[in-house]
């Protein structure tokens, strides 16, 4: 069974672009969230897509915007990119939203996005 | 106060020893608990999961969590070199699906 696919793989920007991230996830799940890791840190939860709405947001700027298709892949919209925004960018693939059982969230390879 | 808190490390022991990994958390509402294994450069890889009091063991892993101390651990029996990583804890309330991580710990098994 595939995993949860990310795509691309790396990417390099420069300050002031826009940059769209994409996640397709594991096949019979529903929900995906998206985590931003920096060097060093543990993944920073940035959003959170449930049956296509948005469920959870992380304390990021208004820059940063998602959305959850009918087939529940998703992108991650980043714009006026800051160097500050370099980082490994991870989606995250869970069955389920609420409660305990089937809220396992499983990561894809990660976007690797440099701002020169 | 950090939400979920690790030792950074690195922890270091010797191939066959028991790696002992440690984290504690701040929310009290903490529900589902989680380790992650993360090789340099790669994506986190969820190990275990636990949401009861007590240990749960799978393979040469043990976690465990102890609510009332707002605790959770992970134990690596027979370290090996290949679980040389950095290991995340992870816990998440009910509901909606922010998992709020530790910035790891780093553990290094010496042949």
């Amino acid at each position: 069974d595939a995993g949860v696919t990310q795509s691309p793989t790396h990417l390099i920007k420069t300050r002031g672009q826009h940059v769209t991230l994409r996640c397709s996830p594991i096949s019979g799940h529903k929900s995906v969230s998206w985590y931003q890791q920096v060097l060093g840190q543990g993944p920073q939860f940035i959003f959170q897509y449930y049956e296509k709405e948005e469920r959870g947001r992380g304390n990021f700027p208004d820059r940063f915007s998602a959305r959850q298709f009918p087939n529940y892949s998703s992108e991650l919209n980043v714009n006026a990119l800051l160097l500050g925004d370099s980082a490994l960018y991870l989606c995250a693939s869970s069955f389920g939203n609420d409660g305990l059982i089937n809220t396992e969230a499983f990561f894809g390879q990660g976007t690797r996005l440099t701002v020169v | 106060q950090k939400e979920v808190e690790q030792n950074s490390g690195p922890l270091s022991v010797p191939e066959g020893a028991i790696a002992s990994l440690n984290c504690t958390y701040s929310d009290r509402g903490s529900q589902s608990f989680f380790w992650y294994r993360q090789y340099s450069g790669k994506s986190p890889e969820l190990i275990m999961s636990i949401y009861s009091n007590g240990d749960k063991e799978d393979g040469r892993f043990t976690a465990q969590l102890n609510k009332a101390s707002q605790y959770v651990s992970l134990l690596i029996r027979d370290s090996q070199p290949s679980d040389s990583a950095t290991y995340l804890c992870a816990v998440k309330r009910g509901g909606y699906q922010k998992v709020t991580f530790g910035t790891g710990t780093k553990l290094q098994v010496i042949p």
